[in-house]
């Protein structure tokens, strides 16, 4: 069966610092990834999606980014943290190979929740 | 754009009732419309995909439907339990993207 991980579950930054949020997808192969985030009273918003490694496509202008190393790795990463990157990071994966991602079901991770201060 | 909404926004039940969540979009052009379950502080838990060919699904107590001409979709759960609390979130799937409701938190009292 697949299974998807997260971590660290939480994390507390300082404004200004980087960050590097992982996530990895087990029993699957040629998943896409998915990154979202959400925050307090904004639902969940979609920030980067993956339909392969080394292919990224970004939803949002922002000061995060984000990287596929590994077929099952999706990384979020940040240089310098804001006081708005504060949330519920979320990743998920669903079944690759179709012609658009999102069509199938997503399946979602634990969840890194956030805080900047 | 793409935009979903989700009324109510919090819903409190006695154990035993039927109750229905209620979720509408304005893009009728849908690929399919997704269902989700969110416990606080955990990642989403898919319920229910509805295909825009299709008019509903069910699972066990739980019945979705589609009304692609009114953008309007109901998530329909039988005889509620305590353990059915939680957020309810629906999303609709189109322009290849997928867009999100602010959710039903849903609280069922024993």
């Amino acid at each position: 069966s697949q299974t998807i991980h997260q971590w660290p579950a939480t994390l507390v930054q300082p404004v200004g610092s980087p960050l590097s949020l992982e996530c990895t997808v087990e029993g699957t192969s040629n998943p896409n990834l998915y990154w979202y985030r959400q925050a307090a009273g904004r639902g969940l918003q979609l920030l980067f999606y993956s339909v392969g490694i080394g292919q990224i496509s970004s939803e949002v202008p922002q000061n995060l980014s984000a990287s596929r190393p590994q077929d099952r790795q999706f990384i979020l990463s940040s240089k310098k943290l804001l006081l708005s990157d504060s949330g519920f990071y979320l990743c998920a994966w669903s079944v690759g190979g179709l012609a658009e991602p999102h069509q199938e079901t997503q399946y979602f991770g634990p969840g890194t929740r956030l805080l900047v201060l | 754009k793409q935009e979903v909404t989700q009324i109510p926004a919090a819903l409190s039940v006695p154990e035993g009732e039927n109750l229905v969540l209620n979720c509408s979009f304005t893009d009728s052009a849908i690929y399919n419309l997704q269902w989700f379950r969110q416990d606080p502080g955990k990642g989403l838990t898919s319920l229910l995909l509805i295909q825009s060919s299709q008019r509903e699904q069910t699972s066990g107590r739980l019945n979705a439907s589609l009304d692609k001409s009114s953008g309007r979709s109901t998530l329909y759960i039988a005889a509620s339990q305590p353990g059915d609390s939680a957020t309810y979130l629906c999303a609709a799937v189109s322009g290849s993207r997928l867009t999100f409701g602010e959710g039903t938190q849903l609280t069922v009292n024993p």
